[in-house]
């Protein structure tokens, strides 16, 4: 069964810095791009970035160029988001989803940025 | 960047009776391999989106057989013939052809009437 489980996501203020990491289980997780999507509360769906297999192309929504980095460790079937300079409209669930089609995707974990 | 738009934003349904929502792209989804990438995705009130179609057709490993997708080039349709309770939430059509990035439309709140 494939098992995407996101953590380290809270409350954190304006400017600061927060890393998130998705956990993965079930599938062979280098054999897939991996992605991060986000949802404002009461909004919709924004895909943030994205990662190939091997970590060697990634890609950024442009609000979050220069201040989100997006990486994976194949040995630990891990995925991160590294979210520095954080703004008041990055608040969001953050979820990560597998490939680039986002077959599935992991239960989320919310960043809230305010002082 | 491609720009998807659905309608309607809402949709009031009786039980039984038939659903549909509508979603515009941009620029033709068609890509250079010849497939249309258009995806369709369910969220349920407090739960994670849920794949439901890939390819403007194909149902998901589990999707009941009264979710169907169609439509080509910049325009597509999710019907679902009979809606149930469970068909509650908020759908969102998604294409990965043209990205980054890749783009959602707004959603559309399908409840019961």
């Amino acid at each position: 069964e494939v098992q995407l489980v996101e953590s380290g996501g809270g409350l954190v203020q304006p400017g600061g810095s927060l890393r998130l990491s998705c956990a993965a289980s079930g599938f062979t997780f280098s054999s897939y791009w991996m992605s991060w999507v986000r949802q404002a509360p009461g909004k919709g769906l924004e895909w943030v970035a994205n990662v190939k297999k091997d970590g060697s192309e990634k890609n950024y929504v442009d609000s979050v160029k220069g201040r989100f980095t997006i990486s994976r460790d194949n040995a630990k079937n891990s995925l991160y988001l590294q979210m520095n300079s954080l703004r008041a409209e990055d608040t969001a669930v953050y979820y990560c989803a597998r490939e680039i089609a986002l077959r599935y995707w992991g239960q989320g974990t919310l960043v809230t940025v305010s002082s | 960047d491609v720009v998807m738009t659905q309608s309607p934003l809402s949709l009031s349904v009786t039980l039984g009776q038939p659903a549909s929502i509508s979603c515009r792209s941009s620029q033709s989804l068609v890509d250079s391999d010849g497939n249309t990438y258009l995806n369709w995705f369910q969220q349920r009130p407090g739960q994670s989106p849920r794949r439901l179609i890939y390819k403007v057709s194909n149902r998901d490993s589990g999707v009941p057989d009264r979710f169907s997708g169609s439509g080509s080039g910049t325009d597509f349709t999710l019907k679902i013939s009979r809606v149930e309770a469970e068909d509650v939430g908020v759908y969102y059509c998604m294409q990965p052809t043209l990205w980054p990035p890749l783009t959602f439309g707004g959603g559309t709140k399908v409840d019961i009437k």
